[in-house]
């Protein structure tokens, strides 16, 4: 039963526009969500984060927005840019500081 | 380089061996997460440690998987009698503490049991 989950396995944007990555989670017990972004053959970076108790998060190009009722969250990079092509993972947590990994978005920014 | 490193990065074990897989934590963390990538999937939890203590080991396999944080040194995920299905990407991620919910990530080891 995967508790976070990123429907789109891949997503391809045009240089400059928009990315909106989504994720929805099934776990109403998790208060603490991340996005982490995965080059090939490198670990995954943390990128950004939200508290429950926030409904936005932003930093630079990068914004996450949390719907707690709709159990959902995006990411949403802009511009897009060339280095922002990589897979980008949604994570949750609950108090136990465990966290649970969707199965990623891989990104293409197109020229 | 203060990040979290692992090594080797590539591990290449014949089925029935044994697999070592070491972690160092960032400069200054004490606990310590194992995950396992599988081809097309995403990152699963196996292991959460803080020094000397297994706090959930509620991802691993029972048999044949274990994990140690020790007083000192590196943390080990430690794999017996590898089998095919072994084989994927096994990172490890450091944190500064309880409600510290940011993992930093170390490259990983790529294990190929043959």
């Amino acid at each position: 039963d995967q508790q976070v989950k990123q429907n789109s396995p891949s997503l391809s944007v045009q240089e400059g526009r928009i990315s909106i990555l989504n994720c929805d989670y099934t776990n109403s017990m998790f208060d603490y969500f991340l996005w982490y972004k995965k080059y090939p053959a490198e670990g995954p970076t943390f990128l950004i984060s939200i508290s429950s108790i926030k409904d936005k998060n932003e930093d630079g190009r990068f914004t996450v927005f949390l719907n707690k009722s709709a159990k959902h969250l995006s990411l949403h990079i802009v511009p897009s840019q060339p280095g922002d092509s990589a897979v980008y993972f949604c994570a949750a947590s609950a108090t136990d500081d465990k966290i649970i990994f969707g199965k990623g978005t891989r990104l293409h920014i197109l020229p | 380089n203060a990040g979290v490193m692992q090594n080797p990065r590539h591990l290449v074990r014949r089925r029935g061996q044994e697999a070592r897989l070491r972690c160092s934590p960032m400069k200054g963390h004490s606990h310590v997460y194992w995950y396992r990538q599988l081809p097309e999937e995403g990152l699963k939890f196996m292991v959460y440690l803080q020094k000397e203590n297994i706090i959930d080991e509620s991802g691993m396999p029972k048999e044949r998987f274990s994990a140690e944080f020790p007083k000192e040194g590196p943390s080990i995920l430690r794999i017996q009698q590898v089998v095919r299905g072994d084989s994927a990407a096994y990172f490890c991620a450091s944190s500064l503490g309880t409600g510290d919910y940011e993992q930093y990530f170390g490259p990983g080891t790529r294990l190929t049991v043959t």
